[in-house]
């Protein structure tokens, strides 16, 4: 039973417009989400969080928002650069438990 | 240079093999993970140790064997794999208990090995 969802595989996004990349959850007692992206043959790198208390995070051209009544958050990118494609994975935590629970994540494209 | 350093980047082995991957970090970090990434599957938590002591163990079969000498290092060690175990193994660290430095920063991951069983 997967926790965490990323329902889209892929996405695909012109230069310069906004990608919103999606994730769902399940566990009403995750209080922090984080946002990876990873490159193919390296590691995820950490790009932005957020707290169960917060519906909104901005950092730079970076905005993720969380709708708690929904169990939805999601990450905003604007404007979308060539650099921001790679694999973007969404992954939650608990208060009592700090292992991350990944989602299965969203390779996102960007074309010229 | 992520912080987390493994080692080696690239490996190809037969089923009859033994070989181990190594992982070093020098963050004071005192959690570390293993993790695999199959094609097109979620990152798959193998191992965690925290302060050098494991603390999960997921169903990982016996082939796999982590060892962690101190808060530094991580290895894993394989013997008789199978093809299905090609993947890309990921090991990562984080401040155990620390939920600002979690919320904060996350992991911390290597940049993996990609592991192929022939």
């Amino acid at each position: 039973d997967q926790q965490v969802k990323q329902n889209s595989p892929s996405l695909s996004v012109q230069e310069g417009r906004i990608s919103i990349l999606n994730c769902d959850y399940t566990n009403s007692m995750f209080d922090y989400f984080l946002w990876y992206k990873k490159y193919p043959a390296e590691g995820p790198t950490f790009l932005i969080s957020i707290s169960s208390i917060k519906d909104k995070n901005e950092d730079g051209r970076f905005t993720v928002f969380l709708n708690k009544s929904a169990k939805h958050l999601s990450l905003h990118i604007v404007p979308s650069q060539p650099g921001d494609s790679a694999v973007y994975f969404c992954a939650a935590t608990t208060d009592s438990n700090y292992q991350l629970i990944w989602g299965a994540g969203t390779k996102l494209i960007i074309k010229p | 240079e992520t912080g987390v350093t493994q080692t080696p980047r690239h490996l190809v082995m037969g089923m009859t093999n033994k070989k181990s991957l190594k992982c070093e970090q020098h963050l004071g970090h005192n959690a570390m993970y293993w993790y695999k990434q199959s094609a097109k599957k979620p990152l798959e938590l193998m191992f965690v140790y925290s302060l050098e002591e494991r603390v999960e163990n997921n169903s990982v079969p016996s082939r796999f064997s982590p060892e962690c000498p101190n808060s530094s290092h991580l290895f894993l060690h394989l013997h008789t794999l199978q093809p299905e175990d090609s993947a890309l193994y990921l090991c990562a660290s984080s401040r155990e208990n620390d939920k600002f430095y979690l919320s904060s920063y996350g992991y911390t991951f290597g940049s993996g090995t990609r592991l192929t069983v022939v």
